[in-house]
């Protein structure tokens, strides 16, 4: 079983501080790499995209990934509070033709004013 | 253009009933999901289609459910008998065909099984 896994949460940070969000995953040879974002009752939002080795940035956002630590983060500067919400680590799973997403359960992100 | 659309966007229905759910994938879009979001156990992949073939389907949790794709632009899912512990937010999502193509997700039903 493929897992992906993220603290829960809550995460509170005040506004205008940088939140950083962590997930891990088991399945060593997956290639690409999400974040979305959800907001309370809505859907997820995709924000991130990431495939390579490194660091990211688009806008206030920046993607890591550690292909050997198996390891994906997002961190969020100058954070709002219309950040708040839950954001999704998503993982393409390894193998053939397979397009599966395995997500974590997300980390709820609060962003105080 | 137009995004990922599902119908309906809630639905109560009583036990034993029959549920249809519908999704209509972004144009040009090969490749298809429905996933099933409940608190205790996230967001997990029921089925997907890749040019209207289902693809894999291990995670359809029991033959109650059910789900098809008639052409590129139209998909159902179906629960029938429905139960209470069916009642969960259902989303289809759409993508292009490949590992690093993002997925895009409708709006979702919220299911309701009293």
């Amino acid at each position: 079983q493929k897992e992906v896994e993220q603290n829960s949460g809550p995460l509170s940070v005040p506004e205008g501080a940088i939140a950083s969000l962590n997930c891990t995953y088991s399945d060593r040879g997956s290639q690409s790499f999400f974040w979305y974002r959800q907001y309370s009752g809505k859907s997820p939002e995709l924000i991130m995209s990431i495939y390579s080795n490194g660091d990211k940035e688009d806008g206030r956002f920046t993607a890591q990934l550690n292909k050997a630590s198996q390891y994906v983060s997002l961190l969020i500067r100058d954070s709002q509070p219309s950040d708040s919400a839950t954001y999704l680590c998503a993982v393409v799973e390894s193998g053939g033709s397979n397009y599966k997403l395995t997500f974590g359960k997300g980390t709820l992100l609060t962003v105080n004013p | 253009d137009a995004g990922v659309i599902q119908s309906p966007r809630h639905e109560v229905t009583e036990m034993g009933q029959e549920v249809t759910l519908r999704c209509k994938p972004i144009s040009g879009h090969n490749s298809l999901f429905w996933y099933r979001q409940t608190m205790m156990r996230g967001l997990e992949l029921l089925i997907y289609f890749n040019n209207n073939v289902p693809i894999d389907d291990s995670g359809m949790p029991e033959d109650r459910f059910s789900a098809k794709m008639p052409n590129a632009s139209f998909s159902t899912l179906k629960i029938q008998p429905s139960e209470p512990r069916d009642s969960a937010v259902y989303f289809c999502a759409s993508s292009r065909t490949g590992g690093q193509q993002p997925q895009h997700f409708g709006d979702g039903t919220r299911l309701s099984i009293l």
